[in-house]
């Protein structure tokens, strides 16, 4: 089946400017994550949702990243105000239930100017 | 919160030869350890896990070892091949728990011909 989609694959920006990036999970998977690598790093942990849970918002680096799920499927990210430390790959992940691995999609390329 | 160091951030290889990639973590009930190979723009893939129930777990030509009283798990690719040439990340997370995966800062192995 369709694995983790990302959109767009490669974004842009001025800074200052709002972005939203978007991430639909393998169909039917309860778990979402999302992380963000920057350039020779590992993943940053960032936001996780589990079915109609409230989210685990630990990881967000400040309140200017936001998240949302909708209908339990497809999540969306937002940056406001953004700034060229936020300038990253976002990925998304989502896993089943009762599984373990998580899935990765193919990141969103973020580069703020 | 957990913490995963890994060693080291680069390594090259004969091909032929073997490779192995060290992360420690600081949290004992990390329970959950998968490895994830993540080639030049493409997203985290899954290559093994395992759990602090067993001590090792091979898969053809990878193998992990675990050592719980270390804190401590290595990966072993034996008989390396130029398509093992990629970014390696270690991880950690608790099974049962939200299981945000927290990573290792990722190992780029170069697999020389």
């Amino acid at each position: 089946g369709a694995g983790v989609s990302q959109s767009p694959s490669n974004k842009v920006t001025e800074k200052g400017k709002d972005v939203e990036l978007r991430c639909d999970p393998i169909s039917g998977h309860t778990a979402l994550y999302w992380y963000r690598q920057s350039l020779g790093q590992g993943l940053e942990f960032l936001i996780y949702f589990q079915g109609n849970s409230a989210p685990d918002k630990s990881g967000l680096p400040s309140d200017r990243f936001s998240a949302e799920r909708t209908g339990g499927s497809v999540s969306t990210l937002t940056i406001q105000r953004t700034q060229q430390e936020d300038s990253a790959v976002y990925l998304c992940a989502s896993r089943g239930q009762g599984e373990e691995t998580q899935y990765f999609g193919p990141g969103t390329r973020l580069l703020v100017l | 919160g957990e913490n995963v160091e890994q060693h080291p951030s680069t390594l090259s290889v004969q091909e032929g030869d073997s490779a192995v990639i060290k992360c420690t973590y600081s949290d004992s009930a990390s329970n959950y350890f998968p490895w994830y190979k993540q080639e030049l723009g493409k997203r985290p893939q899954l290559i093994i896990d395992i759990r602090s129930n067993v001590g090792e777990k091979k898969d053809q030509r990878i193998a992990v070892t675990l050592n719980k009283t270390a804190k401590h798990f290595s990966l072993h690719i034996t008989e390396t091949q130029p398509e093992d040439s990629a970014v390696y990340f270690c991880a950690a997370s608790r099974l049962g728990s939200a299981r945000q995966l927290t990573f290792g800062s990722g190992t780029q192995l170069t697999v020389l011909p």
